[in-house]
C-alpha cells in the first residue's frame, strides 16, 4: 500500500505570493491532517479535514487555509506569504479522526526569500 | 503547561546498546494516545509506535518498547541493540480525548547519536 505523498517537495517564493501544497493519504484513510515544522516552534498543528469538513484548527493565521476533496486529498493554502512561513509541511493521515495512529508523508519543505 | 516534555535534548549511544528516551505528558482527559515518531535527516516523520491510556500492557513494536507509567504520565521509549541507523531525532506525542476532534501535541524531540 502506497503511503503518505506530498507534492511539492521543495519549493521557493518570495514574500507576498501564496503557495498551494498538496497531500494525498494513505488509500482508504479518511482523515488529513495538517502541521509546520520549525526550529523555533518545532511541530505545531495546522488543521485537520474529515470527510471534506475541517474538524479542527491550530492558532494559526487566516492566511492559512485548507481543503479536503471527495477522494480524501487535501490541500493547504498559505497566501501574502512572510519570512516566517519557511518550514517544512508535513501532512498526515488516519484510518478515521479520533486517536488512531498518524502516518507522515515526506514533507514539503517551504522557502520564502 | 507543556502538554508533552521531553527533558533529554541529545542522547549518545553506542551500537548494540538499550537507550532509553524520556517522555512526561500532561492530560486531564481519562482517555488518550500516546506515539513515538522518528524523524531522520530527511524530514519524513516515521511512525514508530502507539500506546492507549487504557492500554494495561505496555506496547512493542520488535526493538521498540513503550515503558508506559500511567500514575507517573511517563511514556518513555526503550530501544533496544540500537543500530547506527537509528541515529535521528525522536518526538514523542499525545492525542487527547474520545471526542474524535482531537490534534497530536509533539514534544520539542530528542536527538539521538548512534556510534559504531
Amino acid at each position: 500500500k502506497a503511503g503518505v505523498t506530498q507534492t511539492p517537495r521543495y519549493l521557493i517564493k518570495t514574500r507576498g505570493q501564496q503557495v498551494t501544497l498538496s497531500c494525498s493519504p494513505i488509500s482508504g484513510h479518511r482523515s488529513v491532517s495538517w502541521y509546520q515544522q520549525t526550529p523555533g516552534q518545532g511541530l505545531q498543528f495546522l488543521f485537520e479535514y474529515f470527510s471534506e469538513t475541517q474538524r479542527n484548527k491550530g492558532n494559526f493565521p487566516g492566511r492559512f487555509s485548507g481543503r479536503q476533496f471527495s477522494n480524501s486529498r487535501s490541500e493547504m493554502n498559505v497566501s501574502t506569504l512572510e519570512l516566517g512561513d519557511s518550514a517544512l509541511y508535513l501532512c498526515a493521515s488516519s484510518l478515521v479522526s479520533g486517536l488512531n495512529e498518524q502516518f507522515f508523508g515526506p514533507g514539503t519543505r517551504l522557502t520564502v526569500l | 503547561a507543556q502538554k508533552i516534555t521531553q527533558t533529554q535534548p541529545g542522547m549518545f549511544v553506542q551500537e548494540k546498546e538499550a537507550v532509553t528516551l524520556d517522555c512526561t505528558y500532561d492530560t486531564s482527559d481519562q482517555s488518550y494516545g500516546l506515539f513515538w515518531y522518528k524523524q531522520p535527516s530527511s524530514g519524513e516523520m516515521i511512525f514508530l509506535i502507539y500506546q492507549g491510556s487504557y492500554d494495561e500492557q505496555n506496547a512493542t513494536e520488535g526493538r521498540y518498547s513503550l515503558n508506559f507509567q500511567k500514575a507517573r504520565k511517563s511514556a518513555n521509549l526503550v530501544i533496544s541493540a540500537s543500530q547506527l541507523g537509528d541515529s535521528a531525532m525522536y518526538f514523542c506525542a499525545m492525542r487527547e480525548g474520545d471526542s474524535g476532534y482531537s490534534t497530536l501535541t509533539f514534544g520539542k524531540g530528542t536527538m539521538l547519536l548512534v556510534s559504531p
